[in-house]
């Protein structure tokens, strides 16, 4: 069974801190890998995209990484800020037909 | 537009009805997918459509639920004799190339 596992659930920082948000999925046979965030109420919205061939991905102050092998990835946030506070979810595609299996998330709030 | 819409936004109706979901997806793209999010739970994959195809309805919960797509673009999601369980948010996001997918905002239906 297609499975991924985001942690932490939930996560409360000081604004201004350096964080990690962790991933692992089962299947090695990823296509592409996608990180979203989502705002209570609202849609998703995309982050990064890490296709299978590439092991990181940068956008101002967010990083994601990707390692095949392990079946691991991390969103890194650098230098958080109130506004960052949200729900990340994680995603990988795969199969023919390419649908997101999804995480749970990971809940954050950075306060001021 | 420039992104995918979807209509209504919030839909109440009473247990027993039918309702009907639609998504606009972001021109040009030829794959669209449903997914849903429901309280406590991860988001999950309803159906996929590559054109007006559905190559996988895997993820229809019930034989309840359809969905169509004609000319290629505007998708209907419908639930016929709506369930408490049915409540959720439903989500529509389109892809081109199975690269990136792009969300709607959410239609939120309740059933009561």
């Amino acid at each position: 069974k297609q499975e991924v596992t985001q942690i932490p659930a939930a996560l409360s920082v000081p604004e201004g801190e350096n964080l990690v948000l962790n991933c692992s999925f089962t299947d090695s046979a990823i296509y592409n890998l996608q990180w979203f965030r989502q705002d209570p109420g609202k849609g998703l919205t995309s982050l990064l995209l890490i296709q299978s061939s590439q092991r990181e991905q940068t956008s101002g102050r967010l990083n994601a990484s990707l390692d095949k092998s392990s079946g691991r990835s991390t969103l890194y946030i650098a230098a958080s800020q109130p506004g960052d506070s949200a729900t990340y979810l994680c995603s990988f595609n795969a199969g023919n037909n390419r649908k997101l299996i999804w995480g749970l998330g990971t809940s954050l709030a950075v306060n001021p | 537009g420039a992104g995918v819409s979807q209509s209504p936004s919030n839909k109440v109706t009473e247990k027993g009805k039918d309702v009907e979901l639609r998504c606009d997806p972001i021109s040009g793209h030829t794959a669209l997918y449903w997914y849903r999010q429901s309280l406590g739970q991860g988001l999950e994959f309803l159906i996929y459509f590559q054109g007006n195809s559905a190559p996988d309805k895997s993820g229809l919960p019930s034989d309840r639920f359809s969905a169509e797509r004609t000319g290629g673009s505007v998708s209907t999601l419908t639930i016929q004799r709506t369930q408490q369980e049915d409540s959720a948010v439903y989500l529509c996001a389109s892809t081109q190339e199975f690269n990136e997918q792009f969300f709607g905002p959410g239609t939120r239906l309740t059933v009561l």
